[in-house]
């Protein structure tokens, strides 16, 4: 599968708990995107990469959320001391500079 | 906000009839793309067009784009059945991210 791959698909944690979540872009798409998505709304963007710089953070949500992509492959987004409010699907998409994104089948979280 | 709009919010349709949806956004914008996300799916990218294009299609699908409105359509042929699912324009500003309109919700009757 050459896709966008993500996981995990779901994930249930209690309030309080820390969570990590992987993306696996597209292996020649050098930017890579994290987005959330609640019930009945579009997506949301949270951060970006370009290979392996962070090149906009301002939109996390708070400073419970941090994402890294260590060698300008994987990501990972990780969300601290999670509350009821962070229930969601996490969406990760990769494009080529100028191009189409495409987007993985996303990681639902629910926090308990 | 720089989301924009999309119009409907929700359209019912017959199966083989024409839907159309439209998208506004707010920025001047690079290209201009649309997705279809079926109900807790991932979203499949469906087409893309650039600032300089007016209309493309792909399939039964036709998009156009007005960068004077700041405004793009899609409209779907021959609807079926399996077209029912969610529909979002998503604009790419330069680079810095896809921001995604609302969404039109899309149920195609059999």
């Amino acid at each position: 599968d050459t896709g966008v791959s993500q996981d995990p698909r779901h994930k249930i944690t209690k309030r309080g708990q820390n969570v990590t979540f992987r993306c696996d872009p597209i292996s020649e798409h050098n930017r890579l995107y994290w987005y959330r998505q609640t019930l009945g709304q579009g997506p949301e963007f949270l951060t970006y990469f370009q290979n392996e710089a962070q090149l906009e953070k301002s939109r996390l949500l708070s400073d419970r959320f941090s994402a890294e992509r260590p060698k300008g492959s994987f990501s990972t987004l990780e969300i601290q001391r999670t509350e009821q409010g962070d229930s969601a699907m996490y969406l990760c998409a990769s494009n080529p500079l100028g191009g189409g994104g495409f987007f993985g089948q996303g990681t639902r979280l629910t926090v308990v | 906000s720089q989301q924009g709009e999309e119009d409907p919010q929700a359209l019912s349709i017959q199966e083989g009839e024409n839907a159309t949806m439209n998208c506004s956004y707010k920025t001047s914008i690079n290209n201009l793309q649309w997705y279809r996300q079926n109900s807790g799916r991932g979203l499949v990218h469906l087409i893309l067009i650039r600032s300089n294009e007016r209309e493309k299609h792909s399939g039964r699908l036709r998009v156009t784009l007005d960068t004077s409105k700041k405004s793009s359509s899609l409209l779907i042929t021959a609807s079926r059945a399996a077209d029912t699912a969610s529909y979002f324009c998503a604009w790419d500003n330069y680079g810095q991210n896809f921001v995604f309109g609302p969404g039109t919700r899309l149920s195609v009757l059999p």
